[in-house]
C-alpha cells in the first residue's frame, strides 16, 4: 500500500539548468495535483492532471514550467532554465477516480529544489 | 488568490491545553478540509466537513463550520508535543477543480 511517491526528494540545480520532478500517485488514483510551497508559506496550486490530460493549469507559470501525466509512468513536473526564485518544495497529491475534484488529497513527501 | 486564511499565524501552548485555529474563506463551498504538515514532510488529511454540517469530531479533533460567516475552526483538545505542526484549511477553487490552501497556523506544543 505505497503512498504517493515523489522523487527526487532533494534536487540541486544551477541557474539555467532543467529540473524534472516525478510523482507516482497512489495505486488506483488517476487524479494528480502539483503544488509549490515557498518557505514559511502555504501551498500554491499549480496544475491538475488526469491520465493524458491537463484539466486545470491555472496556477502554472506561463513560461518554463510544464507538466504531464502519461498513460504509463509517473507524472512529471518539468522546469526549464531554472532561476533562484524556483527554489521551493514541490508537492504532488493524488485522489481516486471517484473522489471528485475536491475530495481528500493524498500527498507525497515533496521534492525540494534548490537553485544555486 | 487565497481562498482560505488561517488565524492565528502562530500559536504556542503547553501540553494538555487546547488549541483553536480559525479559517475564513471567501466564496461558497461544498466542503472544507483541514490538513496537518509536520516540518519537512507532506500534508496529511485530518478531517473534511461538508457545507451542510455544522460540527464534526475525529478523536481529539473538533471542527466547526459556519457557512453564514464563511468560517471554520479546528480545535485540538488535550494537546501533545506530537501535535506540533502547521495546520492548513483548504477549500475548492471557483472552478471546482482543485483545493486551495491557506498559509496555515504553526502550532508549537511544549512539554
Amino acid at each position: 500500500n505505497a503512498g504517493v511517491m515523489q522523487n527526487p526528494r532533494h534536487l540541486v540545480r544551477r541557474r539555467g539548468q532543467e529540473a524534472r520532478l516525478r510523482c507516482s500517485p497512489m495505486k488506483g488514483h488517476s487524479h494528480v495535483y502539483w503544488y509549490r510551497q515557498l518557505p514559511e508559506e502555504g501551498l500554491k496550486f499549480m496544475v491538475y492532471l488526469q491520465k493524458e490530460n491537463i484539466i486545470d493549469e491555472s496556477g502554472m507559470p506561463k513560461e518554463r514550467f510544464s507538466a504531464e501525466f502519461p498513460k504509463e509512468g509517473p507524472s512529471i513536473l518539468r522546469i526549464q532554465q531554472v532561476v533562484r526564485g524556483d527554489s521551493a518544495a514541490y508537492f504532488c497529491a493524488s485522489s481516486p477516480s471517484d473522489g471528485g475534484y475536491t475530495g481528500e488529497l493524498f500527498f507525497g513527501e515533496g521534492s525540494r529544489l534548490t537553485v544555486l | 488568490s487565497q481562498q482560505g486564511e488561517e488565524d492565528p499565524q502562530a500559536l504556542s501552548i503547553q501540553e494538555g491545553e487546547n488549541a483553536t485555529m480559525n479559517c475564513s474563506y471567501k466564496t461558497s463551498i461544498n466542503n472544507l478540509q483541514w490538513y496537518r504538515q509536520n516540518s519537512g514532510r507532506g500534508l496529511v488529511h485530518l478531517i473534511l466537513i461538508r457545507s451542510n454540517e455544522r460540527e464534526k469530531h475525529s478523536g481529539r479533533l473538533r471542527v466547526t463550520l459556519d457557512t453564514s460567516k464563511k468560517s471554520s475552526s479546528l480545535l485540538i483538545t488535550a494537546s501533545r508535543a506530537a501535535d506540533t505542526a502547521s495546520y492548513f484549511c483548504a477549500t475548492e477553487n471557483q472552478a471546482g477543480t482543485a483545493l486551495i490552501f491557506g498559509k496555515g497556523t504553526t502550532l508549537s506544543v511544549s512539554s
